[in-house]
């Protein structure tokens, strides 16, 4: 079955940075786009960015461009997020999410999450 | 940036009732290119509904989506205890793939 599983979130200093790993199993991870969706505390889902299926395009929430940067790494079946300049506002459960098909589709398997946290 | 309006914010009703959520967008786009979603405390979003009206895979049928241009419903058409919940709406038809704030579905 389709599994994603989060890592890397912690406590971070405003201004630092900090990279999220996803490591997938159960699909062939090359075939499909993948996306980053946080939800700082008791808020709602925010978009955050996709990779498509072959890295040829990739795609950020105006919140965030600049600053994030996504990647994958095929042989590792494994989807990263670079964050830079973290902001406290950056605070937030980020999930990974599986995209339907290449990277223009809907979200149809999740993650569990991974909870960052940006204070001093 | 297109902008997804969900109401109503908060719905209370009783199990057995109907519920219906709205979710408008602030422009078109590629057509049916929504989805629905939804989310329990402490747990990751589930999908419902994409292409507008097409249910996901084991997806009870008293869920239906309806609704094309900017105007979008999701339908529950009797409530069960556990369908009380979050939903979201999403639009992937452009970049950024923008959700909707939200609406709660809670028990009366």
């Amino acid at each position: 079955q389709v599994q994603l599983v989060e890592s890397g979130g912690g406590v971070v200093q405003p201004g630092r940075s900090v990279r999220l790993s996803c490591v997938s199993s159960g699909f062939t991870f090359s075939d499909y786009g993948m996306h980053w969706v946080r939800q700082a505390p008791g808020k709602g889902l925010e978009w955050v960015a996709v990779i498509w299926y072959d890295g040829s395009n990739k795609f950020y929430g105006d919140s965030v461009k600049g600053r994030f940067t996504i990647s994958r790494d095929d042989s590792k079946n494994t989807l990263y997020l670079q964050m830079h300049s973290l902001r406290v506002e950056d605070t937030a459960v980020y999930f990974c999410a599986r995209d339907f098909r290449g990277g223009y589709y809907y979200l149809d398997y999740w993650g569990q999450g991974t909870l960052v946290t940006v204070s001093s | 940036e297109i902008v997804l309006t969900q109401s109503p914010g908060t719905l209370s009703l009783s199990p057995g009732e109907r519920a219906t959520l709205s979710c408008r967008a602030s422009q078109s786009f590629t057509s049916s290119h929504l989805a629905w979603y939804q989310q329990k405390p402490g747990q990751a979003p589930r999908l419902l509904i994409y292409g507008a009206s097409t249910r996901a895979t084991d997806i009870p049928d008293r869920f239906s989506g309806g609704g094309s241009g900017t105007d979008f419903t999701l339908t529950i058409s009797r409530l069960e205890p556990e369908d009380f919940a979050v939903y979201y709406c999403q639009q992937y038809g452009s970049s950024p793939y923008s959700f909707g704030q939200g609406s709660k579905l809670e028990i009366k």
